[in-house]
């Protein structure tokens, strides 16, 4: 079985701290995600990166940046988090390069800025 | 407008009901992917489908192409089937998955 971890379940940080969500997969898989969900709103792509050190803006980049130095870990970081970063935040894996390929999800970081 | 329309939002059923979820898109996808993301947060997919019908115990997932419409159906409902249905189009050739807003399933006992 695929297996994706985040390194939090729950997280409550100060505004204006740096924070580093991490996510690790072990299927060797090339694409990693990191979304986040907030209601009404769906889920929403942040980043992807389809290897190591590449990566590519999703639809809400702005206040976010990404590592991806080795294939298995993918870094999410707020620079310096804000309350309407508050959110749950998903990372994803998949293997291939297309929308045609499932995507497996982590069990999520739920992240609360004061 | 999202490219995606999940109906309904929400949706309570008492235990035993048959459910169905749809899902309309207005994008040419490649393929159509149904995900369940029952509380405390994890998702997992269900089924990724670009044509016909596909089954997996009590759920079954349909698509109609020309039509740009997908089903997800729960036969025998049950609590445990209490969960956010989300259904995600892909495209070839991009990683991006367009998501809809999801329906929340409630099967009351």
């Amino acid at each position: 079985d695929v297996k994706v971890t985040q390194s939090s379940r729950y997280l409550v940080k100060r505004t204006g701290e740096k924070v580093f969500l991490e996510c690790v997969q072990d299927m060797d898989h090339e694409n990693m995600f990191w979304y986040r969900q907030d209601p009404g709103l769906g889920l929403r792509l942040i980043y992807f990166s389809y290897d190591v050190k590449m990566k590519e803006k999703g639809d809400i980049p702005e206040g976010y940046s990404v590592s991806r130095e080795k294939k298995e870990r993918f870094s999410l970081i707020l620079e310096s988090a804000s309350t309407n970063q508050t959110s749950m935040y998903l990372c994803a894996s998949s293997l291939g390069t297309s929308g045609t390929v499932t995507q497996y999800f982590g069990p999520g970081t739920r992240l609360l800025v004061l | 407008k999202n490219e995606v329309e999940q109906s309904p939002q929400n949706l309570t059923a008492q235990e035993g009901e048959f459910i169905t979820i749809n899902c309309s898109y207005s994008v040419g996808i490649s393929a159509l992917h149904w995900l369940q993301q029952h509380p405390g947060g994890g998702i997992v997919s269900l089924f990724m489908l670009s044509s016909g019908k596909k089954k997996h115990g009590r759920l079954i997932a349909t698509i109609n192409i020309q039509e740009k419409h997908s089903s997800l159906h729960i036969t025998a409902s049950h609590p445990r089937d209490s969960a956010v249905y989300i259904c995600a189009g892909g495209f070839q050739g991009a990683q991006k998955l367009v998501f809809g807003q999801g329906t929340r399933l409630t099967i009351n006992p």
